[in-house]
């Protein structure tokens, strides 16, 4: 398996653009999970689901933010309009049940002007 | 807040040298898990132990957890200088009906 994948691994945009993010889970892993990092706040759960159902959207900042899981291997988390704070790596990860080992992908480091 | 707290927050060692770093945590868990960062990189699982285990051990790597001070360690012997990373201690309060939650990690630098 290739792991989590995630696209883009950078993306620079300019405040109040649309900015998508997506992940392809690893195959069989029933839950997503997505993760904002940045130094000043270490490694924050924005968003999981389980079975393509969101279980704790809890962590997602504000309304600008949404992640969608249409099926088991893709999702997608979207911020519009983005804004300079949001700059931050975002991490997908996958794992067979929500206590147990995650596998991470590679992140995406998103700059917003 | 929930999150399991890495300490110290930095480590700097000679290569060959031992690192320990600990992990404190607030409320009870079913596993603790310790994870590793490269720069620039996503984050690669090292090493789970469930709470009716007492120390867990996998190559280089010892992990011992004390639930009655809720309290974890992280032991890299022999250390090199491509252990260089950030570790994160990440807990599970499946109680709660939630996943992990990681800490802010602990830096090490192994130089030679």
């Amino acid at each position: 398996d290739a792991g989590v994948i995630q696209s883009p691994r950078h993306e620079v945009t300019e405040m109040g653009q649309e900015v998508t993010l997506r992940c392809k889970p690893i195959s069989g892993h029933d839950y997503l999970f997505w993760y904002r990092q940045t130094m000043m706040r270490g490694l924050e759960l924005l968003i999981y689901f389980n079975n393509n159902v969101p279980i704790d959207d809890s962590g997602m900042p504000e309304d600008r933010f949404s992640a969608k899981m249409p099926n088991a291997s893709f999702s997608t988390l979207k911020i519009q309009p983005s804004e300079p704070r949001d700059s931050a790596v975002y991490f997908c990860a996958s794992s067979l049940s929500a206590g147990e080992t995650q596998y991470f992908g590679p992140g995406t480091r998103l700059l917003v002007l | 807040s929930q999150q399991g707290e890495e300490d110290p927050q930095a480590l700097s060692i000679q290569e060959g040298e031992n690192a320990t770093m600990n992990c404190s945590y607030k409320t009870s868990i079913n596993n603790l898990q310790w994870y590793r960062q490269n720069s620039g990189r996503g984050l690669v699982h090292l090493i789970l132990i469930r709470s009716n285990e007492r120390e867990k051990h996998s190559g280089r790597l010892r992990v011992t957890l004390d639930t009655s001070k809720k309290s974890s360690s992280l032991l890299i012997t022999a250390s090199r200088a491509a252990d260089t990373a950030s570790y994160f201690c990440a807990t599970d309060f499946s109680q709660a009906g939630t996943a992990l939650i990681f800490g802010k990690g602990t830096t090490l630098s192994v130089s030679s």
